[in-house]
């Protein structure tokens, strides 16, 4: 399994701003990816956060809006960019944990952002 | 992409009562996980069955890949059980990519 942390916890931020969403992991892992939650719905996936290079977005996500970093194979950045209400959810950290055919994801804590 | 339809949708039990859910998805899998999102928003991994038969105190799941389901059964449900659970499926990695897709979700109450 794998401990996840995430930072905020969660946070209340006016609109036209931005927020950036810190996870930590106890162990290296390969695999990292971000998932938004908006209330009420289930997970979609915004993209996977690769270590040296660019993250890969899911249809419907942009670098622009969601701009991410890995530095290393245990740390990633959610950055939610010129925020509206809209994007009140709760963002997830998430890794995989075994081979990359065949591996168990494990989700941090969620950070709950309300946007004003 | 894959889908991943879950039923009922709602579930209110009595404490004490059994129940089963359920996970259809439209295609072979390599990884399927079953989730508990209690109250407080925090995702619980159940259980990692891609295939076959797993048992885990009150809880057990059950996923036959060949014909694309899988059954979460809940017995002697206490109030802690109380929260959303989420089916989540991976495909092949050609077909879907390394993504893993979540069904809509039970909203499980079970009442003292």
């Amino acid at each position: 399994s794998a401990v996840i942390s995430q930072k905020p916890s969660r946070d209340i931020c006016q609109r036209g701003t931005s927020l950036t969403i810190q996870c930590q992991v106890d162990s290296q892992v390969t695999m990292m990816f971000w998932y938004r939650q908006q209330p009420g719905q289930s997970l979609t996936l915004i993209a996977t956060a690769n270590q040296g290079s660019e993250a890969t977005y899911e249809s419907g996500f942009v670098i622009d809006k969601f701009p991410i970093s890995r530095p290393n194979l245990t740390f990633s950045t959610l950055t939610v960019s010129n925020m509206s209400p809209e994007d009140s959810s709760i963002y997830l950290c998430s890794v995989g944990v075994g081979d990359v055919v065949y591996n168990e994801q494990f989700f941090g804590p969620g950070t709950r952002l309300t946007v004003l | 992409g894959i889908q991943v339809e879950q039923s009922p949708p709602d579930l209110i039990l009595q404490e004490g009562a059994n129940s089963t859910l359920r996970c259809n998805f439209s295609d072979s899998v390599n990884n399927l996980q079953w989730f508990h999102q209690n109250p407080w928003g925090q995702l619980i991994n159940l259980f990692y069955i891609p295939s076959g038969t797993k048992q885990n105190g009150r809880l057990s799941a059950t996923t036959v890949a060949t014909e694309r389901y899988s059954l979460l059964y809940i017995s002697s449900s206490q109030t802690t059980d109380s929260g959303v659970y989420f089916c989540a499926v991976k495909g092949p990695i050609k077909a879907a990519g390394n993504k893993l897709t979540f069904g809509g979700g039970t909203r499980v109450l079970v009442k003292p």
